[in-house]
């Protein structure tokens, strides 16, 4: 079965550090696509970053960017210089070629303390 | 914004009945998803929409059905509503509906069944 395992629930970091949350995933398959969803109190689910597993470079969107272990399975987030705005749930999804559903993770917890 | 938009915001309604989501995606998108979050199942596929034809159905009960039509928007139907029901309601689009594109979530709709 596809599975997502976010294993932190919760997490907190102090205004401008930096701050990593944690994503596994099983699969067999060899062509599938990550995702880090953002989802603040407004309860919008909002893109943060996406990765192709092709890809050996990790990607990156200003201060956020990812570790992509593919042998792993592994797809953290880091968060740089963390704003108060960064506070919220954030959910690691997956997708794999041919599929139509994204699979997500229980999600985590962000707690940004000034 | 993601552009994808979905009402009604909320809805309060009692069980028994039934209510229909209504989601309209982004310009140029033809393909809907619908994405239902519980607290005690997180986020789970429903079902899948391309250019009008049912692409893909995940988890999603009898008791709920979709539609697209010509225009690309999209309904949810839910009837013979449960308290179990009671969960916050996500569509999403992408353009073709491939695994490798990005799918981009609306607001969601919070519905409450009494």
């Amino acid at each position: 079965a596809q599975t997502v395992t976010q294993s932190q629930p919760e997490m907190s970091v102090q205004e401008a550090e930096t701050v990593t949350l944690s994503c596994t995933y099983d699969t067999s398959e060899s062509d599938y696509y990550l995702f880090w969803y953002k989802q603040p109190p407004s309860r919008q689910m909002i893109l943060v970053i996406r990765q192709e597993a092709y890809k050996q470079q990790n990607a990156t969107e200003n201060r956020f960017s990812v570790n992509f272990q593919k042998a792993a399975k592994s797809f953290s987030l880091k968060i740089s210089d963390s704003q108060l705005g960064d506070a919220a749930m954030y959910f690691c999804a997956y997708i794999w070629g041919g599929s139509e559903k994204l699979v997500f993770g229980k999600g985590t917890k962000l707690t940004v303390n000034p | 914004d993601s552009g994808v938009t979905q009402t009604p915001k909320h809805l309060i309604t009692a069980t028994g009945q039934r209510v229909t989501l209504r989601c309209s995606p982004r310009s140029g998108d033809l393909s809907v998803y619908w994405y239902q979050q519980s607290l005690d199942q997180g986020l789970q596929f429903l079902i899948q929409y391309y250019n009008g034809e049912e692409r893909a159905k995940g988890n999603i009960l009898e008791r709920f059905s979709a539609q697209q039509f010509p225009d690309l928007h999209s309904e949810l139907n839910l009837s013979s509503l449960e308290l179990g029901d009671s969960a916050l309601y996500f569509c999403a689009s992408s353009p073709s509906g491939r695994d490798q594109e990005t799918q981009y979530f609306g607001p969601g709709t919070r519905l409450l069944v009494l």
